[in-house]
């Protein structure tokens, strides 16, 4: 049962690259987010899709872009990055509804140099 | 946005001792809560939850307590053990779709 699912563990970018992070979960979840964790802070939410076919901004939306390609799979993009996007990004997946809690992958541990 | 704050960032507590965590939300409208572990290198898991309907919820040797008038939630770890060592989060949502996190506090338990 391996959940949620991150790919890649790890990247280096320099800065004005691009690259998609990408996440896939197993437990047939209708809500899927992507969130992004610094230093001292809780995780702020980026994107989030409630269901598939549909996307909606979070918190921190701004030099991110996503696709929620099938009801498994929802993609994280970046496409000029910059060093303020050093961070680590945490898929998650949850039932669509209130008061349910969401389950996360292991992490992309990302560094724009 | 909202405002998710823990009281402590940072909490030693001795093996067998038990361990109370805090967390601050300001969201009245907030009406589901969770809390989960991080442990290093890892993504967060789940602990325990709770509903605005609830004051209190217990789970295996873990109890959360919420306190609306206040705006207060707390984790209870009964019999700390090093495998406790973490960094925990409280998270809330008023609306079901967004969560927001707490900045964390890191527990340690000393042999």
């Amino acid at each position: 049962n391996a959940g949620v699912t991150q790919t890649p563990k790890f990247q280096v970018l320099k800065t004005g690259q691009s690259m998609t992070l990408q996440c896939a979960q197993d437990m047939n979840h209708n809500s899927m987010y992507w969130y992004r964790q610094d230093p001292g802070m809780g995780l702020r939410l980026i994107y989030y899709s409630a269901s598939e076919g549909t996307t909606d901004k979070g918190e921190v939306p701004n030099g991110y872009n996503v696709s929620r390609l099938n009801k498994r799979e929802f993609s994280l993009r970046l496409e000029s990055a910059a060093p303020s996007q050093t961070s680590v990004y945490f898929c998650a997946s949850s039932t669509q509804g209130l008061n349910t809690e969401a389950f996360f992958g292991q992490g992309t541990r990302l560094t724009v140099v | 946005g909202e405002s998710v704050g823990l009281h402590l960032p940072t909490l030693s507590v001795q093996e067998g001792d038990n361990s109370i965590i805090n967390c601050a939300y300001s969201n009245s409208a907030s009406d589901y809560f969770i809390w989960y572990k991080q442990e290093s290198g890892k993504g967060p898991q789940f602990i325990i939850d709770i509903r605005s309907n609830m004051d209190k919820r217990q789970g295996q040797r873990v109890t959360v307590l919420l306190n609306k008038t206040v705006k207060h939630l707390s984790l209870q770890i009964a019999a700390t053990q090093p495998g406790d060592s973490a960094v925990y989060f409280c998270a809330e949502t008023p609306t079901g779709n967004q969560f927001y996190f707490g900045t964390g506090t890191s527990l340690t338990v000393i042999p």
